[in-house]
């Protein structure tokens, strides 16, 4: 059962517009959601966070909205740009238990 | 954050060898973790590498195939044994504290041929 769902495997937005990637998850216990960025052949870089207690956090471009009876949090990235291509993973845990990720959207911002 | 430097980067194996692959932490860190992304894949956690204990494996993850030891709270390994192509992935060392949250390491990427 996956806990952590990005159910668009990829999206392509024209550079200095939105980018909207979507996650949702199953498990009312995790209090504490991620986003990592990745390019290819390197480790996932940590991106932006939110407390299961915010609704929103933003951090420049970027930013996260948390809809905890949705079950549901989405990252924003304005203006989007073409070094922002990348996959973008959504994770979350709870208390100390390791990340669970999502599959992954891969952005494309095309110039 | 805490800095990790995870060797070999990549490699190139033939099906049944072994290949360990090193994590090492600049700072002392209580949780340690074994990640693989296949490719296309999401990050699908290994195991938990305990100090001073056996690692704690996920579901389908066996510690005959990936033997794991966590000699301190600084360093860990990973053992990918008996080889076969579906092992062919990224393999990631990811650590977490209260000061940092979640790092990774730069990962290593695998091919058994």
């Amino acid at each position: 059962d996956q806990q952590v769902k990005q159910n668009s495997p990829s999206l392509s937005v024209q550079e200095g517009r939105i980018s909207i990637l979507n996650c949702d998850y199953t498990n009312s216990m995790f209090d504490y959601f991620l986003w990592y960025k990745k390019y290819p052949a390197e480790g996932p870089t940590f991106l932006i966070s939110i407390s299961s207690i915010k609704d929103k956090n933003e951090d420049g471009r970027f930013t996260v909205f948390l809809n905890k009876s949705a079950k549901h949090l989405s990252l924003h990235i304005v203006p989007s740009q073409p070094g922002d291509s990348a996959v973008y993973f959504c994770a979350a845990y709870s208390g100390n238990t390791p990340l669970v990720f999502g599959k992954g959207t891969r952005l494309s911002v095309i110039a | 954050s805490a800095v990790i430097s995870q060797k070999p980067s990549r490699d190139i194996c033939q099906r049944g060898t072994s290949l360990t692959i090193q994590c090492q932490v600049d700072s002392q860190v209580t949780m340690m973790f074994w990640y693989r992304q296949q490719p296309g894949q999401s990050l699908t956690l290994i195991a938990t590498a305990n100090q001073g204990s056996e690692a704690t494996y996920e579901s389908g993850f066996v510690i005959d195939k990936f033997p794991i030891s966590r000699p301190n709270l600084t360093f860990s390994t990973l053992t990918v044994s008996n080889m076969s192509p579906e092992d062919s992935s990224i393999y990631l060392c990811s650590v977490a504290g209260p000061d940092y949250g979640y790092t990774f390491g730069s990962g290593t990427r695998l091919t058994v041929v």
